[in-house]
């Protein structure tokens, strides 16, 4: 696709519940990247794709936070049993290959609010 | 964790003035970038500048790196109102394949 996209914008949900998150890179970008943005701070790394393997998952902040890549392509972000502290934009980003060399392209991002 | 802290926090200006935003960061690097964001979503990746360079101009930007102090900075030239929005300094670990950013400075471009 001509950007990353991501979906849904926005998720409410009550505390306890599960939530799946969905980027979708731009093709061909064999690397790809979850951050989670809390209001008024920087991008806070969570996880990184090369391929389908995750290659690097140690942002995510605990078990309850999962996320899958089966095909290379498209990646689901998963969180188990919500917290109000998980209230978070979520960001997407995909990149051509895996080298420490090139711009991200960031989607629109995910606003996730645990009420 | 955060890698970098930028500084200022917040800066507002007149439009046409210049802006420069500072960022320090920790550890060594491969490649510093800076994004820019509007209204807390999506980033743009504005510029890259490698270990191995100290100055690189694109447009109304000019970055700077100095790897001996660990720092960046970022200049805009002649602000537009437009260039409202916050600016983030990311830094590409030596050893790591994420990208860790700084807290992030909030420009205001005053009409």
């Amino acid at each position: 696709g001509a950007g990353v996209s991501q979906t849904p914008s926005n998720k409410v949900t009550e505390k306890g519940k599960y939530v799946e998150l969905r980027c979708d890179p731009i093709s061909g970008h064999t690397a790809l990247y979850w951050y989670r943005q809390s209001l008024g701070q920087g991008p806070e790394f969570l996880i990184y794709f090369q391929g389908t393997g995750a290659a690097d998952d140690s942002g995510l902040p605990n078990d309850r936070f999962f996320a899958v890549r089966p095909e290379g392509s498209v990646s689901t972000l998963k969180i188990q049993r919500t917290e109000r502290g998980d209230s978070a934009v979520y960001l997407c980003a995909s990149s051509p290959e895996g080298l420490a060399s090139r711009a991200r392209v960031f989607g629109p991002g995910t606003r996730l609010t645990v009420l | 964790s955060q890698q970098g802290e930028e500084d200022p926090q917040a800066l507002s200006i007149q439009e046409g003035e210049n802006a420069t935003m500072n960022c320090s960061y920790k550890t060594s690097i491969n490649n510093l970038q800076w994004y820019r964001q509007n209204s807390g979503r999506g980033l743009v990746h504005l510029i890259l500048i490698r270990s191995n360079e100290r100055e690189k101009h694109s447009g109304r930007l000019r970055v700077t790196l100095d790897t001996s102090k660990k720092s960046s900075s970022l200049l805009i030239t002649a602000s537009r109102a437009a260039d409202t929005a916050s600016y983030f300094c990311a830094t590409d670990v030596q050893g790591a394949q994420k990208l860790v950013f700084g807290q992030g400075t909030r420009l205001t471009i005053n009409p």
